[in-house]
């Protein structure tokens, strides 16, 4: 299994623009996350779907962020304008449906964007 | 979710065994103990969980005291690939599904 595929590695755009970070989870997974990690706050939980539900969206920062799950291999996070302040490192993280005594969430490698 | 306290960093020398602590002494009767791990520029990893008995895996050990309140993680023999933040997480199992990851202690494994 090749895990969690994010996509791009690494973005560099201009404040007001329109940025879109992509995952494809674990195939078989049921749960997918956007996580954000900065100095300052350190690792955030964005969002979280459930079988491509939207379950908990209290995290996302504002309305300039929306998150989809379309299908059950690929999720987007979107930006839209982009700020400066949003510099980070956006993880997707997914995970297999509740097992007894198990939550172990697979991390992607991330994606680092940057907001000039 | 019940609040944790890490050290803020540790030096361990390669070869020997790394003991991490965690206190989480507001635990309760039905949250368990998660450790995860970040090396540099990547994505957390999960090492290991528990509620009341000690837990071993082919990454570490778990130890939770009797009282629940504190828990130490342990890699026994330190490589210099260890070096990361590890985050102590305390969470009900069936609960919410964010992981409060905290800011952790960062391990360095000195040659």
């Amino acid at each position: 299994d090749a895990g969690v595929i994010q996509s791009p590695r690494h973005e560099v755009t201009e404040m007001g623009q329109e940025v879109t970070l992509r995952c494809k989870p674990i195939s078989g997974h049921d749960y997918l996350f956007w996580y954000r990690q900065t100095m300052m706050r350190g690792l955030e939980l964005l969002i979280y779907f459930n079988n491509n539900v939207p379950i908990d969206d209290s995290g996302m920062p504002e309305d300039r962020f929306s998150a989809k799950m379309p299908n059950a291999s690929f999720s987007t996070l979107k930006i839209q304008p982009s700020e400066p302040r949003d510099s980070a490192v956006y993880f997707c993280a997914s995970r297999p449906r509740m097992r007894a005594a198990a939550d172990e969430q697979f991390f992607g490698p991330g994606t680092r964007l940057t907001v000039l | 979710d019940a609040k944790t306290t890490q050290p803020t960093s540790m030096d361990c020398a390669e070869g020997r065994a790394a003991n991490l602590p965690c206190n989480h002494s507001t635990i309760s009767g039905n949250e368990y103990v998660y450790w995860y791990r970040q090396i540099h520029s990547q994505g957390p990893q999960y090492i290991i969980h528990g509620l009341k008995n000690n837990e071993t895996n082919e990454m570490a050990s778990l130890i939770i005291t009797e009282d629940r309140k504190s828990s130490t993680l342990i890699l026994p023999h330190a490589t210099l690939r260890d070096t990361a933040v590890y985050y102590c997480i305390v969470r009900v199992e069936a609960g919410a599904n964010n992981l409060f990851f905290g800011t952790g202690t960062r391990l360095t494994v000195i040659p």
